[in-house]
């Protein structure tokens, strides 16, 4: 079956500190994976798309990255924070192909504080 | 604008009551919509999805209903349980997509509480 490991649960981080996030999926080859940003009181944003290795798609111009070194690993990094980047980060995966058909399937996100 | 508004944004009842979300939407070209149920610290988890020419779509106590017509969606929750405690989200997804994005539109979900 697959799963999916998105860490650390929870993360402190001081304005103009590095950010890296990381997600691995298991159980599946060539997933569609995505990073969102949930804030308080608002729906989930599409952060960051990738089709494969090496392939990413940025949906909103921000002060954060996304990188796909392997398959099934999807890192999110920024080089300085910034106050406004608090938030609750997702990953999540759907199948190759299968974007609107099958359901997206998420980590259990990141908490990130920036102080 | 696609847009996905839910209502209420919360809602407490006490455990064995029925309940029922309200989702109304405006995402066009319309493909599918998803309600997801998302426990507090975790992350959403799919309960149904229903596409144009479906009306209604079970998952044991949950119960999603879709009026393309009106562009509304309701989910029932039946016997409602304390672990139903939860965000429930409406996720409308629109066709013509290419090349690995999504376009889903989220709304910002209800927060159900079940007491005692």
């Amino acid at each position: 079956s697959q799963t999916i490991h998105q860490w650390p649960a929870t993360l402190v981080q001081p304005v103009g500190s590095p950010l890296s996030l990381e997600c691995t999926v298991e159980g599946t080859s060539n997933p569609n994976l995505y990073w969102y940003r949930q804030a308080a009181g608002r729906g989930l944003q599409l952060l960051f798309y990738s089709v494969g290795i090496g392939q990413i798609s940025s949906e909103v111009p921000q002060n954060l990255s996304a990188s796909r070194p392997q398959d099934r690993q999807f890192i999110l990094s920024s080089k300085k924070l910034l106050l406004s980047d608090s938030g609750f980060y997702l990953c999540a995966w759907t199948e190759e192909g299968r974007e609107r058909g099958s359901p997206l399937h998420f980590g259990n996100g990141t908490r990130l504080t920036v102080t | 604008k696609n847009q996905v508004e839910q209502s209420p944004q919360s809602l407490i009842i006490l455990e064995g009551k029925n309940c029922t979300l309200q989702c109304n939407y405006t995402v066009s070209p319309f493909s599918n919509l998803r309600w997801y149920k998302q426990d507090t610290g975790r992350g959403p988890v799919s309960l149904t999805i229903m596409t144009f020419s479906e009306n209604t779509k079970s998952n044991g106590r949950y119960t999603a209903t879709l009026d393309a017509d009106t562009k509304q969606s309701s989910l029932h929750i039946t016997a409602s349980q304390l672990s139903d405690s939860a965000s429930y989200i409406c996720v409308v997804s629109a066709s013509g997509v290419t090349g690995g994005g999504n376009k889903l539109t989220f709304g910002t979900g209800t927060q159900l509480k079940v007491e005692l």
